[in-house]
């Protein structure tokens, strides 16, 4: 298995509230990538790093913001929680038109 | 942008075969990838088509037909354990490394 964790794996929250979740590899891939899961939705992209320092928005970036640091590690900032961004969110590293991506276990957030 | 659909829902007997179908809009195509996702899980990757033609691995096969946008997945002699939802995505847009997936299938085994 790939070498990915997230943290924390659930959380609640209130709205109004700051909330930042990490994502941490130790495969030294340059890509990776923020997704939220719900359902009926699938896995849509919330942003993705292309490098340390190097960022750019998905398809759902509205009320996100990433950093990246280090190469190992990702974070995703709710910079005020609200209910519609409960959700479970993805961590994935890899890509390229011949990668695959692979996943971490995920972070159950709600938002109350 | 890109769009994928695939059936919401399959239910299939034990032992044998099914084919969930994935049709997609998109620009600056690449490939085809299928994950799987258990209840609770996160997505592990199935397979992946760029080129048109049957890529197979295990009791799992996957097709892509470029000029019809459209591509499937092939399981065969399922197991309980298959039990699972499975979601398409495509690689598109040059020098693009995003996937945008479809919205699953839910795959039910039953005896």
């Amino acid at each position: 298995d790939a070498g990915i964790t997230q943290s924390p794996r659930h959380k609640v929250t209130e709205t109004g509230t700051p909330v930042t979740l990490r994502c941490h590899q130790t495969e030294n891939h340059r890509y990776m990538y923020w997704y939220r899961q719900d359902p009926g939705h699938g896995l849509r992209l919330i942003h993705y790093s292309y490098g340390v320092k190097d960022t750019d928005k998905g398809e759902v970036s509205d009320g996100y913001s990433v950093s990246r640091s280090k190469t190992e590690d990702f974070l995703l900032t709710l910079e005020s929680a609200t209910s519609s961004q409960t959700s479970v969110y993805f961590c994935a590293i890899g890509g390229g038109y011949q990668e695959t991506q692979y996943f971490g276990p995920g972070t159950r957030l709600l938002v109350l | 942008g890109q769009s994928l659909e695939q059936p919401s829902e399959v239910t299939a007997v034990e032992g044998a075969i099914v084919q969930i179908n994935c049709t997609y809009q998109t620009s600056g195509f690449y490939g085809l990838s299928w994950y799987q996702q258990h209840d609770g899980g996160a997505p592990t990757f199935l397979s992946y088509n760029g080129l048109d033609g049957l890529e197979e691995t295990g009791r799992f096969s996957s097709f892509l037909s470029r000029s019809d946008s459209y591509g499937y997945l092939l399981l065969q002699e399922l197991q309980m354990k298959d039990s699972a939802s499975y979601f398409c995505a495509v690689i598109a847009g040059a020098g693009s490394y995003q996937l945008t997936f479809g919205k699953g299938t839910k795959l039910s085994v039953i005896p």
